[in-house]
């Protein structure tokens, strides 16, 4: 079956701009997650949704980072007046219900801010 | 405070078994012990989850001893296709649990 889908999958933006970042999880997922990987670092949580509710945005660095899951499937996460330390790759990761551990990622958006 | 603690990087030979050792000194009762692997420009796949003695999967072996406190990842007659990065993870219990990612142990496998 379908995995999880992220677009665009490479994204370049001037220094100011805002960007939006879209997410697919694996239908009937009710948990996803976002997360921002720099280069040689592990994954670092920004947010958890549970259907459409967002239950953990501590992770997110700025209040220039938001993120939403309107009908509890799709996701976006919405950068606003990027900065050259947002480049990084950011990754979407759905799971079932409570097993939050067992995770399925999507092949990340490479932002690059210039 | 990080959770976990492993090697950052190991070199293996084609063909050889490795065993990559994750500490979890304060593992909760209820925690799962949650391994994942990254290949360049991909995101990480969910590899094996075990929470005591020793799981094993098409993939992996997960060797969990009574206290908990470590785990040990074997890959058996690994590949250059092995080589990538390797997350140990702990958590996952009865509540909710942020994930935390460490910076896991880089695995090259050698010809």
């Amino acid at each position: 079956g379908a995995g999880v889908s992220q677009s665009p999958r490479y994204k370049v933006a001037k220094r100011g701009q805002d960007v939006a970042l879209r997410c697919d999880p694996i239908s009937g997922h009710v948990s996803l997650f976002w997360y921002q990987q720099a280069l040689g670092q592990g994954p670092e949580f920004l947010t958890y949704f549970q259907n459409e509710a967002q239950l953990d945005k501590s992770g997110l660095p700025s209040d220039r980072f938001f993120a939403e899951r309107p009908e509890g499937s799709v996701s976006t996460l919405k950068i606003q007046r990027t900065q050259q330390e947002d480049s990084a790759v950011y990754l979407c990761a759905s799971s079932l219900d409570r097993v939050i551990y067992e995770q399925y990622f999507g092949p990340g958006t490479r932002l690059t801010v210039t | 405070l990080a959770k976990t603690t492993q090697p950052i990087s190991m070199d293996s030979y084609e063909g050889q078994e490795v065993n990559i050792t994750c500490s979890h000194n304060n593992i909760a009762t209820n925690d799962y012990i949650t391994w994942y692997q990254q290949f360049p420009s991909q995101g990480p796949r969910f590899i094996i989850q075990g929470y005591k003695t020793k799981v094993t999967n098409e993939v992996a072996s997960l060797f969990i001893p009574a206290d908990r406190k470590s785990s040990t990842l074997s890959l058996p007659r690994v590949s250059l296709s092995d080589t990538a990065v390797y997350y140990c993870l702990v958590g996952g219990g009865t509540s909710y649990d942020k994930v935390i990612f460490g910076p896991g142990t880089s695995l090259s496998v050698i010809p």
